[in-house]
């Protein structure tokens, strides 16, 4: 299938095993981030999302840490499985612009049995 | 409920052509909003609309690339003339505001590769 990019940073994680994959954020006056799962051929899909005025959020299998010190944003994925497969962004959202998102590189997620 | 739809998923063009690719946002959705996509890269915004006026279009290179919202519902993007850095893939998403956050749905978007 089509290939998002070529080069981008790897994580590759056996199945069943939980994956933390990390995001920078550039901006400390962004409230709001969101992580989007991109599959191959596809556009990007909402996960999770978090405000600044929080630091830890989960959902199903998914949890999100954001840690505005350091300026660092964590998707933690348990029990990953082969579906999870894909190039997963960050993307960050201005104070003074609320629907200007900011997306980070992204990070590909390989699920090997 | 259908999501964003886009058209077409694929054009090969040639350099100095026109372009032209086409976005259904989903129903309800006043917000539609348009990336470009490089490899290996993340999205990054070219215009947004709110209802028909555009609100955000800085990133957009208007000496050839245009954008418009059709009857408030369907929007395209135009390249004219292309050229061989056009190529990229396109994306299209709306957007629906609840709860005081912004939550964008994206399309599967349009690959345009110009020889």
């Amino acid at each position: 299938g089509e290939s998002v990019g070529l080069h981008l940073p790897t994580l590759s994680v056996q199945e069943g095993d939980n994956s933390i994959i990390n995001c920078a954020y550039s901006n400390s006056a962004s409230d709001y981030f969101i992580w989007y799962k991109q599959e191959s051929g596809k556009g990007p899909q909402f996960i999770i999302d978090i405000r600044s005025n929080m630091d830890k959020r989960q959902g199903q299998r998914v949890t999100v840490l954001l840690n505005k010190t350091v300026k660092h944003l964590s998707l933690q994925i348990a029990a990953t499985q082969p579906g999870d497969s894909a190039v997963y962004f960050c993307a960050e959202n201005m104070r003074y612009n609320t629907d200007k998102l900011i997306f980070g590189t992204g990070t590909r997620l390989q699920v090997f049995p | 409920e259908a999501g964003v739809v886009q058209s077409p998923r694929y054009k090969i063009i040639e350099k100095k052509q026109p372009v032209a690719f086409w976005c259904n946002p989903i129903s309800g959705h006043n917000t539609p909003y348009w990336y470009l996509q490089n490899l290996g890269q993340g999205p990054e915004l070219l215009i947004r609309y709110e209802n028909e006026e555009a609100v955000d279009d800085s990133q957009l290179p208007k000496d050839r690339f245009s954008a418009e919202r059709l009857k408030g519902v369907d929007s395209t993007l135009k390249i004219q003339p292309a050229e061989l850095g056009d190529s990229a893939v396109y994306l299209c998403a709306s957007s629906l505001t609840w709860g005081g956050k912004n939550e964008q749905f994206f399309g599967p978007g349009t690959r345009l590769t110009v020889l």
